[in-house]
């Protein structure tokens, strides 16, 4: 069973800090990583992609990727209120060509003004 | 910017009725999809569609799901007799060919009573 684990929280955060948020998963052999940003009632909104080992930057966010320990995190610098939200981790699984989305539970992320 | 479009937003079904949730994918992209969620849990995946066959099915996707792209721009769910357990947001998701992020639409929420 592949699994995709995050952490529920709630992370409370006070507003311009850093809030880091982590995932890791269970298949060694899942190739892609994205971040996704859902608000109460909304569907996910990408926020990033990873692909490789390292690190990405894309304005106030980066995302870390270390395939050896299966583990994939995302900071947000600088966090504001309208960050708050439930951040999603999704790792893809490829079978027969396909690729499907395994979702973590969420963790949701409160950004205290 | 192109997106996922969902109709209806909201639908409410007795048990036992069909219902049907319809998505129009983004135009050039060739992979299509369906997640659930339901309240306060994450996001599951259903089912993935190209080429106009089913590619991928999770355990979930019973006899009573079903899916469909009955033209060139609309892609379809259907539930053939719903139970009050399959009562949660639907989305539906797309992505081209050659890369692997998908793009979701704003979802069904379907109440089943």
């Amino acid at each position: 069973q592949k699994e995709v684990e995050q952490n529920s929280g709630p992370l409370s955060v006070p507003e311009g800090a850093i809030a880091s948020l982590n995932c890791t998963y269970s298949d060694r052999v899942s190739q892609s990583f994205f971040w996704y940003r859902q608000y109460s009632g909304k569907s996910p909104e990408l926020i990033m992609s990873i692909y490789s080992n390292g690190d990405k930057e894309d304005g106030r966010f980066t995302a870390q990727l270390n395939k050896a320990s299966q583990y994939v995190s995302l900071l947000i610098r600088d966090s504001q209120p309208s960050d708050s939200a439930t951040y999603l981790c999704a790792v893809t699984f490829s079978t027969s060509g396909t690729y499907k989305y395994i979702f973590g539970t969420g963790t949701r992320l409160k950004v205290l003004a | 910017e192109p997106e996922v479009t969902q109709t209806p937003s909201h639908q409410v079904t007795q048990m036992g009725q069909e219902v049907i949730l319809h998505c129009v994918p983004i135009s050039n992209h060739l992979y299509f999809y369906w997640y659930r969620q339901i309240l306060g849990q994450k996001v599951e995946f259903l089912v993935s569609f190209y080429n106009n066959e089913i590619s991928e099915k999770s355990e979930i996707f019973d006899d009573q799901f079903s899916v469909e792209r009955p033209d060139g721009s609309n892609f379809t769910l259907k539930i053939r007799s719903t139970k009050l357990e399959d009562s949660a947001m639907y989305f539906c998701a797309s992505r081209i060919g050659g890369q692997e992020t998908q793009y979701f639409g704003p979802g069904t929420r379907l109440l089943v009573l």
